[in-house]
């Protein structure tokens, strides 16, 4: 296995449109995590899904956003009427069960919101 | 709400020196994270802390965790060029599911 993947690593978008990133963990990590990041800051998390089961979201998570991982594989991530505030890095981590393990980030989805 | 503060937030050290980059946090947690992230690129784990007085080193880095204090550092020892990349820290929210919050890292370059 080769790590964490995301799909697309860059996206260009018009304000209004709606985007969608999807994330690839680890086989076998059944814990996925997005995050998003701007520049010069840490990642901030968004949301969490243990197997298919989203269990966390933050408020930074707003209406605009979903996500998914539909058989607890493979998740997206989909922000509708994007806004220029969206642009950022976009970025998923799995872990395995154990949550004292680390969190295997993938490379990230760049958003830019023109 | 946990905090998370590293600081310096810019370190500039020419090869050969040492210094230690400091993490501290606001409420309890027996978890810590170090990743390092180069320009353009995604974070890559360093160290994992679990317990009060965990010490790890890898190379030239060194983290250690003090849960008393709501403290953790990193210790560069004998610095190269290609240590040269921005340096997060990140503390497990609570609870079990593992939300990490991190902190604004430490931008680290290196000069011969």
């Amino acid at each position: 296995d080769t790590g964490v993947s995301q799909d697309p690593r860059h996206k260009i978008t018009k304000r209004g449109q709606n985007v969608t990133f999807r994330c690839d963990p680890i086989s076998e990590h059944n814990r996925l995590y997005w995050y998003r990041q701007t520049l010069g800051q840490g990642p901030e998390f968004l949301t969490y899904f243990q197997n298919e089961a989203q269990l966390e979201k933050s408020r930074l998570l707003s209406d605009r956003f979903s996500a998914e991982r539909p058989k607890g594989s493979f998740s997206t991530l989909e922000i509708q009427r994007t806004e220029q505030g969206d642009s950022a890095m976009y970025l998923c981590a799995s872990s395995p069960e154990n949550f004292a393990d680390t969190q295997y980030f993938g490379p990230g989805t760049r958003l830019t919101v023109l | 709400e946990l905090k998370v503060e590293q600081n310096p937030l810019f370190l500039s050290m020419q090869e050969g020196k040492n210094y230690t980059i400091y993490c501290n946090y606001s409420t309890t947690s027996d978890r810590l994270y170090w990743y390092r992230q180069d320009p353009g690129k995604s974070l890559e784990s360093l160290f994992v802390l679990l317990s009060n007085g965990a010490v790890k080193q890898e190379g030239r880095l060194m983290a250690s965790l003090d849960t008393k204090a709501r403290l953790s550092t990193l210790h560069i020892t004998a610095a190269v060029h290609d240590l040269s990349a921005t340096y997060f820290c990140a503390v497990d929210e609570g609870g079990s599911q593992g939300n990490l919050i991190f902190g604004k890292g430490t931008k680290l370059s290196v000069k011969p």
